[in-house]
C-alpha cells in the first residue's frame, strides 16, 4: 500500500516530441506528489509538484495530470529536448514517518537529435 | 542562499566496518531527511530528523542511526556494514510550514562495502 508504481521503465522519444511518464499508488493518505529529475551522478532534482485536489499543473514544458479517483498522476514533458535525458521519479508523501517521499523505481528518458 | 552539501563524495569500506557520512542542509531548513539509493532503483527512506529529534524511520534496522545538530547539519552512521550497503545515500533537506513541502537533495555520497 506503500508503492508507487512507475512506468515506463524506460523512453525513448524524437527531439520535439512528447515524453510521458505514468504512476499509480494505493494509499490514499498521500497528500504530495513531486516527479525529480536525476541526472547521472547527481542528486534528485524537484522538477514540479502537485497536490491531490488540483487535476493539472504546468510550469514551462512540463506538465502534472492527476487523477484522484483512479489514483494516477502522470509527467507530460512537451516538446522533448536532448537535455533532457536523464532518470525521472515520481514520489508521494505520506505522514506516516515524519514527511518521507515513497519514490517510483525511475523512467530513463533518451531525447534523440 | 547554499544549496544541501554532503561528505565524502566517494567512500570505500569493507564488511563489518562502521561509517560515518556528513550532510549541511540548506540555510533555513531544519528538517533533514536520508535516503538510500542502490544502482537502478529510486531512493529509499531511512529516516528524518527535525530539530535534533528522530521524527521518522523507514524500514531499515537499527544499524543505521542518525544525529542532528544545533545548526541543523546531520550524520548518518551505519555499524557493520553489509554487501547490500552499496549504495548512494542523499540527504535531503526542508523548510517547516507554509511552503515548506519540498525536499532539496544534495549531490549524495557513493558507498562501495567490499
Amino acid at each position: 500500500q506503500q508503492q508507487v508504481k512507475q512506468s515506463p521503465q524506460s523512453l525513448i522519444v524524437q527531439k520535439g516530441g512528447i515524453s510521458i511518464i505514468n504512476c499509480a499508488y494505493e494509499n490514499t493518505a498521500f497528500d504530495y506528489f513531486p516527479w525529480y529529475q536525476q541526472f547521472p551522478g547527481k542528486g534528485p532534482a524537484l522538477l514540479i509538484a502537485i497536490r491531490p485536489d488540483v487535476s493539472e499543473k504546468k510550469e514551462g514544458r512540463f506538465t502534472i495530470s492527476f487523477n484522484k479517483s483512479a489514483k494516477q498522476f502522470s509527467l507530460h514533458i512537451m516538446d522533448s529536448q536532448p537535455g533532457d535525458s536523464a532518470t525521472y521519479f515520481c514520489a508521494a508523501r505520506v505522514y506516516q514517518a515524519g514527511t518521507a517521499l515513497i519514490f517510483g523505481k525511475g523512467t530513463t528518458l533518451s531525447v534523440s537529435s | 542562499e547554499t544549496g544541501v552539501t554532503q561528505s565524502p563524495t566517494h567512500l570505500i569500506k569493507t564488511r563489518g566496518q562502521q561509517v560515518t557520512l556528513r550532510c549541511s542542509s540548506q540555510s533555513g531548513h531544519n528538517t533533514v531527511s536520508w535516503y538510500q539509493q542502490a544502482l537502478g532503483q529510486g531512493p529509499q527512506f531511512i529516516f528524518q530528523y527535525y530539530r535534533e529529534e528522530e521524527n521518522g524511520r523507514g524500514n531499515f534496522p537499527p544499524r543505521f542511526s542518525g544525529l542532528q545538530f544545533p545548526n541543523y547539519s546531520s550524520e548518518l552512521n551505519v555499524n557493520a556494514l553489509e554487501l547490500d550497503d552499496s549504495a548512494l545515500y542523499l540527504c535531503a533537506s526542508s523548510g517547516q510550514g507554509q511552503g515548506s513541502d519540498t525536499q532539496y537533495f544534495g549531490p549524495g555520497t557513493r558507498l562501495t562495502v567490499l
